[in-house]
């Protein structure tokens, strides 16, 4: 069984700050994680996920996360923050066996200071 | 645009009076899950149908039923709702279950019991 560990559950940054929200998982087999994003009253948005291939890997809105298979995570970052970014993050593991199972970590708000 | 449309977006119920949840998709995905979000806690999965079969996770309780009557539609059937049942419902879809298929979120429905 896999587990996601998000340390910060709030995180407040000035705008054009830049942002690191971290992510820990824990699991037997090799894993698939993802980042997802959750706007005030909305459903979550998938911004990133890691597959394979390249640890550092891109997605929507400037967010980029790095896979650390020694250290076990897969941290979320952007250099410089908008008001817009403000929202719940929530990163995610699966595992590569055919699990379509989806383990979320306990999520992360992220809160822009103008 | 193709999407994932739940329906209502808020519903209010009260103590023991059954409830049904509505979710379609014009994706034309094979795989439809069902997750409940309590406030500040991370995203669960109750179930998922692949197709037509119904796959339910362990520890979701017997109060908690589905039903996928054709492609683009699911149900969530709360059959006598507690005050511990109050959470978002959010429903996703997929292609498959494969190592490339991304889950599709809606904007989840609100449900309130009294």
């Amino acid at each position: 069984a896999q587990s996601v560990t998000q340390l910060d559950s709030q995180v407040p940054v000035f705008e054009e700050a830049p942002v690191e929200l971290r992510c820990n998982y824990s699991s037997s087999v090799s894993v698939y994680l993802f980042w997802y994003v959750q706007y005030p009253n909305q459903g979550l948005q998938l911004l990133l996920k890691y597959l394979s291939g390249s640890t550092l890997v891109k997605g929507i809105n400037g967010f980029e996360a790095e896979f650390n298979k020694s250290q076990t995570s897969f941290h979320l970052r952007k250099p410089s923050v908008h008001i817009s970014d403000t929202a719940e993050y929530f990163c995610a593991v699966r595992d590569n066996f055919g699990n379509e199972k989806l383990t979320f970590g306990t999520g992360t708000r992220l809160t822009i200071i103008p | 645009d193709a999407m994932v449309i739940q329906n209502p977006r808020y519903q209010v119920t009260q103590f023991g009076k059954p409830v049904t949840l509505s979710c379609s998709q014009t994706l034309n995905h094979n795989v439809m899950y069902w997750y409940q979000q309590k406030s500040s806690q991370a995203p669960k999965l109750l179930f998922h149908y692949y197709d037509k079969d119904f796959n339910n996770e362990a520890d979701t309780p017997d109060n908690f039923q589905s039903r996928r009557p054709n492609t683009s539609f699911c149900f969530l059937d709360i059959r006598s709702p507690g005050l511990g049942d109050a959470a978002m419902y959010l429903c996703a879809t997929s292609r498959g279950t494969g190592r490339t298929d991304t889950q599709y979120f809606g904007p989840g429905t609100r449900l309130t019991v009294l």
